[in-house]
């Protein structure tokens, strides 16, 4: 059972866009997000998060809204630049679990053309 | 400050054997987990070490083990390996048990023939 969906396997943004990248997820118990951004042959590299007590979160031009009734997350990056062209997975935990274990999703694969 | 480093970087092992794998956590971590990439696939949790005792284990079998050292660093170890464990073995650190942000290593690709 998927617990952390990315719907989408690719997506492709002009360059100076706004990506959008989304996420459902179903276990209502979690309540940490993160998204993480990975390169071929390196690991995740650690962009932004959001509690469950947030709606949105921002870093830059990174910004991660939650909507907890929907169980939707989704990553917005504005502008797309083509060093954003990365696999973005989303991840969640859940304090209560009692350890700090990531699910992921599928990833999506993010492509900025020049 | 050093982030997360894994040993090897590739493995070729055979059906049967054993492997070890290793990561050295960033520096002023103190919680280590594990997890397996398969192709086309989001890492998987195997499991996470906390202060040298085991915090926790996803739904892997018996035959995968860890270590974690006093410095931290982590050993997986996987026995009488098959086909299917061949695969993206990431390592991730946190400074502490309940810090939910983990940081990644490159990992470790092993291909079981």
């Amino acid at each position: 059972d998927q617990q952390v969906k990315q719907n989408s396997p690719s997506l492709s943004v002009q360059e100076g866009r706004i990506s959008i990248l989304n996420c459902d997820y179903t276990n209502s118990m979690f309540d940490y997000f993160l998204w993480y951004k990975k390169y071929p042959a390196e690991g995740p590299t650690f962009l932004i998060s959001i509690s469950s007590i947030k709606d949105k979160n921002e870093d830059g031009r990174f910004t991660v809204f939650l909507n907890k009734s929907a169980k939707h997350l989704s990553l917005h990056i504005v502008p797309s630049q083509p060093g954003d062209s990365a696999v973005y997975f989303c991840a969640a935990s859940a304090f209560n679990f009692g350890n700090e274990k990531l699910t992921f999703g599928t990833g999506t694969r993010l492509t900025i053309i020049p | 400050e050093t982030g997360v480093t894994q040993s090897p970087t590739h493995l070729i092992k055979t059906r049967g054997q054993q492997v070890t794998l290793r990561c050295s956590s960033q520096s002023g971590h103190n919680t280590v987990s594990w997890y397996q990439q398969a192709l086309g696939q989001g890492p998987q949790f195997i499991f996470q070490y906390y202060r040298e005792e085991e915090n926790g284990r996803g739904n892997f079998p018996p035959r995968f083990s860890g270590l974690q050292f006093p410095n931290y660093s982590s050993e997986l170890n996987v026995n009488a390996l098959e086909l299917d464990d061949s695969a993206l073995y990431l390592c991730a650190s946190s400074p502490k048990r309940e810090q939910e942000t983990q940081y990644f290593g490159p990992g470790t690709r092993l291909l079981v023939l």
